[in-house]
């Protein structure tokens, strides 16, 4: 079962655009989310996060957006550059001491000159 | 320095064959995980280790085996390996009971034939 459901499976923008990845989840114990830039060849790599106790975070160009009611979390990439192209992924953990981070199925980010 | 390293970073090999890849991290870390990406980038953990010990076995064929020397180094054994075996595997590493800094590996394309 999927904890966590990410759209668009894919994404194209043009350069200077602004780029959108939603996820939402089910789970209400989670309480840390943050997202992950992967480019070809290489691990995902921490972008930026946020807890539910604050409704927008801003790091840059980017900036996560929270809903806690609507259960729902999203990514804005701000003037998308082609630099930016990359599969992302949103992510949840509960912090029981799992140590755990369930991951969404990722979005292939295109952005063209 | 490399946070986390994996070796080796291709690995080619005959169906029926056993291979290790091997995992280091220098970050003092003293959590580690694998997780295998498949071809459609989905990212899916496998095993967490604290401190040496096993905490996740998700559910996984027993001829994947997990090995911990020490809190630096997770290895992961391979037997009989299959054609659904090809993945991408990452290590991963995070300090204490959370999932804050999870630090990735930049992964191992395991490829049977």
């Amino acid at each position: 079962q999927q904890q966590v459901k990410q759209s668009p499976q894919s994404l194209i923008v043009q350069k200077g655009g602004i780029s959108i990845i939603n996820c939402a989840y089910e789970n209400t114990a989670f309480d840390y989310f943050p997202w992950y830039q992967q480019f070809p060849g290489k691990g995902p790599a921490l972008l930026i996060a946020i807890r539910p106790d604050v409704s927008e975070k801003k790091e840059g160009r980017f900036t996560i957006s929270f809903n806690k009611s609507a259960k729902q979390f999203s990514l804005h990439i701000m003037d998308s550059q082609p630099g930016d192209s990359a599969t992302y992924f949103c992510a949840a953990d509960d912090q029981t001491g799992a140590n755990n981070l369930f991951f969404g199925t990722g979005t292939r980010l295109t952005v063209i000159p | 320095d490399t946070a986390v390293s994996q070796t080796p970073k291709y690995l080619v090999t005959q169906m029926g064959n056993d291979k290790s890849i091997k995992c280091e991290q220098n970050l003092g870390h003293d959590t580690m995980y694998w997780y295998k990406q498949d071809s459609k980038k989905f990212l899916k953990i496998m095993f967490s280790y604290n401190n040496k010990e096993l905490i996740i076995n998700e559910t996984v064929p027993n001829r994947f085996s997990p090995k911990s020397p020490d809190k630096a180094h997770l290895n992961l054994h391979i037997n009989s390996l299959e054609l659904g075996d090809s993945a991408v595997y990452f290590c991963a590493s995070s300090q204490g009971i959370t999932t804050y800094g999870y630090t990735f590996g930049s992964g191992t394309r395991l490829t049977v034939v």
